[in-house]
């Protein structure tokens, strides 16, 4: 597939858990990015990767959040202790470089419900 | 913080119509970026505005970036079903940031 893959597609699990959110990008993109849509909005920035570092994590919303990116290529979304209003899709977008936003190509998201 | 205030939130139109949404901010953007999203499908870049006052079409989707710089309007002439979806703007944080700031979204529903 020549698209941004993530998986697992939707992932249920119990508060205090752990999960990992895996993110596909297109080959040969440096630039990755994650995102956090709750319901009935729109996409809200989480963390952005240049190659293997993180250039901008701003959007973790608390140190329960962590992400990376070990080889500049597959990324690991990891939410420690989840709970209930982590609820959400999980979107990761990649590009070719950073800003090129007319090559920028998101994901079909994981779904992650925290009960 | 920078926010996107988009409207209509939801739009209820018959196939053929044509439909206008836009995109307000307080604040000044360079770049005004509109998306399409498919339930179950991450958005997709329908068009990007890159100066003050440009217009640019794509197909029967034009837009327009706010001569302002704190608006953006996105047009869709003579829609057809598979125009239903929801609709995003998109503005890359300022300061140089690699944030999108997105828009809570206009619903279509287009009606056969």
């Amino acid at each position: 597939g020549a698209g941004v893959s993530q998986t697992p597609s939707n992932k249920v699990t119990e508060k205090g858990k752990y999960v990992e959110l895996r993110c596909d990008p297109i080959s040969g993109h440096t630039a990755l990015y994650w995102y956090r849509q709750s319901l009935g909005q729109g996409p809200e920035f989480l963390i952005y990767f240049q190659g293997t570092g993180a250039a901008d994590d701003s959007g973790l919303p608390n140190d329960r959040f962590f992400a990376v990116r070990p080889e500049g290529s597959v990324s690991t979304l990891k939410i420690q202790r989840t709970e209930r209003g982590d609820s959400a899709v999980y979107l990761c977008a990649s590009s070719p470089t950073s800003g090129a936003y007319n090559e920028q190509f998101f994901g079909p998201g994981t779904r992650l419900t925290v009960l | 913080g920078q926010q996107l205030n988009q409207s209509p939130q939801s739009m209820f139109i018959q196939e053929g119509e044509d439909v206008s949404m836009n995109c307000t901010s307080s604040s000044i953007f360079n770049t005004w970026l509109w998306y399409k999203q498919d339930p179950g499908e991450g958005p997709v870049l329908l068009i990007a505005l890159y100066k003050a006052g440009e217009l640019t079409s794509n197909g029967r989707l034009t837009a327009q970036f706010g001569i302002t710089r704190k608006d953006s309007f996105l047009n869709i002439s003579a829609s057809i079903p598979s125009d239903v979806g929801i609709y995003f703007c998109a503005a890359p944080q300022r300061g140089g940031s690699e944030k999108l700031v997105f828009g809570k979204g206009t619903k279509l529903t287009v009606n056969p």
